[in-house]
């Protein structure tokens, strides 16, 4: 049973640019969470995604950030003309439904904007 | 404004020694995690707990309900021990986000 995949590992983006997050949940899990670490900062939630559904997006920016998880295919995070203050880590995690309370961390995105 | 606190903030161990980790917490949480990640890599998770104590290997979480408290131990310290670890809440209601701490980054010397 595969984990929680992230791809790509490392995205270099230059300002302006749009950048593409992939997260692909364990299997048979249907609870996605993102959340962002900063240079030298502990990790943020952003936003916490059912199948189709966005439940809580409260630690989102309120623009240039959205998110996504189709009924079928990965959920993706998408940063619309990146600034030099997106560079992180961006993380995935995913819980099976109703044992919310279960998280499992994918390896993370890091993103570098140019 | 539910919190979690970690200390200390910076460990720096010689190996074999045995560690303690601290996470308090502000208000009544449903599930508690204790994570850890390298330099430059992913996050795993070591445990989830809400009561109780639990081992794996070398590594021993233990939470304090009433005292809203949680300790991550590491026995026999190794330096491949040396990493980030992270203290994060679940809260639990309509949200299904955790709340981390800044994390203790720790450091075994051979």
């Amino acid at each position: 049973n595969a984990g929680v995949m992230q791809n790509p590992r490392h995205l270099v983006r230059r300002r302006g640019q749009e950048a593409r997050l992939r997260c692909s949940p364990m299997k048979g899990h249907s609870h996605v969470y993102w959340y962002r670490q900063l240079p030298e900062e502990g990790l943020k939630f952003m936003v916490y995604l059912q199948k189709e559904n966005i439940i809580d997006e409260s630690g989102m920016p309120k623009e240039r950030f959205s998110a996504e998880f189709p009924k079928e295919g990965p959920s993706i995070l998408r940063i619309q003309q990146v600034v030099r203050g997106d560079s992180a880590a961006y993380f995935c995690a995913s819980s099976p439904f109703l044992l919310e309370n279960i998280q499992y961390f994918g390896a993370g995105t890091r993103l570098s904007v140019l | 404004k539910n919190e979690v606190e970690q200390s200390p903030q910076n460990l720096t161990a010689q190996e074999g020694e045995f560690i303690t980790i601290n996470c308090s917490y502000s208000v009544g949480i449903s599930a508690l995690h204790w994570l850890q990640q390298h330099p430059g890599g992913g996050i795993v998770s070591l445990f989830m707990l809400s009561s109780g104590k639990k081992k794996h290997g070398r590594l021993i979480a233990t939470i304090n309900i009433q005292e809203k408290h949680s300790s991550l131990h590491i026995t026999a310290s190794h330096p491949r021990d040396s990493a980030v670890y992270i203290c994060a809440a679940y809260y639990g209601g309509s949200q299904g986000n955790l709340i981390f701490g800044k994390g203790t980054k720790l450091s075994v010397k051979p």
